[in-house]
């Protein structure tokens, strides 16, 4: 039982490239959460999934699209990254919506933007 | 405009005495509480959690207060162990996704 994994762990990318962040889950929890933490603030929510096929904005979405067409899977993608977007990713699972239920994180995916 | 906030951004006490970690919201809507531990390359890891129909909660050595007129909620661990060493995230939800994270406060426990 691996819980939730996030690939890759590190990357750095030119402003202007895109890529893809993968997060995989093995609880089958309905909601999955992309989320990025900066310096001297909380996590700030992206994007959230309550079912496979369904997405929706959370609190800072401008530059970020996502996808979930396996329940088990939520990909976070920057079509093209800009050095604000620097930053740890961290993709979380709950079996019920928040603050119904806690969430599990996965490890975290540092990106550097240059 | 931070909703959650932790004034302090890093705790150090002595291994066997109480670490108090604070926390501050404005929304009066938020209506479920939770502390997060996160240990470097770590992935945050739930620790305990608080409904405001309570003013306390406890499990083992962790102890959360709510103080719903005050705004504030406090994580007592008593005693301290080396091994909590970490940051501990405040969070407060008031709707069905809507989750909010203060920037943390980083214990270091000394043994």
């Amino acid at each position: 039982n691996a819980g939730v994994t996030q690939t890759p762990k590190f990357r750095v990318l030119k402003t202007g490239q895109s890529m893809t962040l993968l997060c995989a889950q093995d609880m089958n929890h309905e909601y999955m959460y992309w989320y990025r933490q900066d310096p001297g603030m909380g996590l700030r929510l992206i994007h959230y999934s309550v079912g496979e096929g369904t997405t929706a904005k959370g609190e800072v979405p401008d530059g970020y699209n996502v996808s979930r067409l396996k329940k088990q899977n939520f990909l976070l993608g920057l079509e093209s990254a800009a050095p604000s977007q620097t930053s740890v990713y961290f993709c979380a699972s709950s079996p019920a919506g928040l603050g119904q239920e806690t969430q599990y994180f996965g490890p975290g995916t540092r990106l550097l933007v240059l | 405009d931070q909703q959650v906030k932790q004034n302090s951004p890093s705790l150090s006490v002595q291994e066997g005495r109480i670490s108090i970690l604070n926390c501050d919201y404005t929304n009066s809507m938020f209506d479920y509480f939770l502390w997060y531990k996160k240990y470097p390359a770590e992935g945050p890891t739930f620790l305990i959690s608080i409904s405001s129909i309570k003013d306390k909660n406890e499990d083992g050595r962790f102890t959360v207060f709510l103080n719903k007129s005050a705004k504030h909620l406090s994580l007592h661990i008593v005693p301290s162990q080396p091994g909590d060493s970490a940051v501990y995230f405040c969070a407060a939800s008031g709707g069905y996704n809507d989750m909010r994270f203060g920037a943390g406060t980083r214990l270091t426990v000394k043994p």
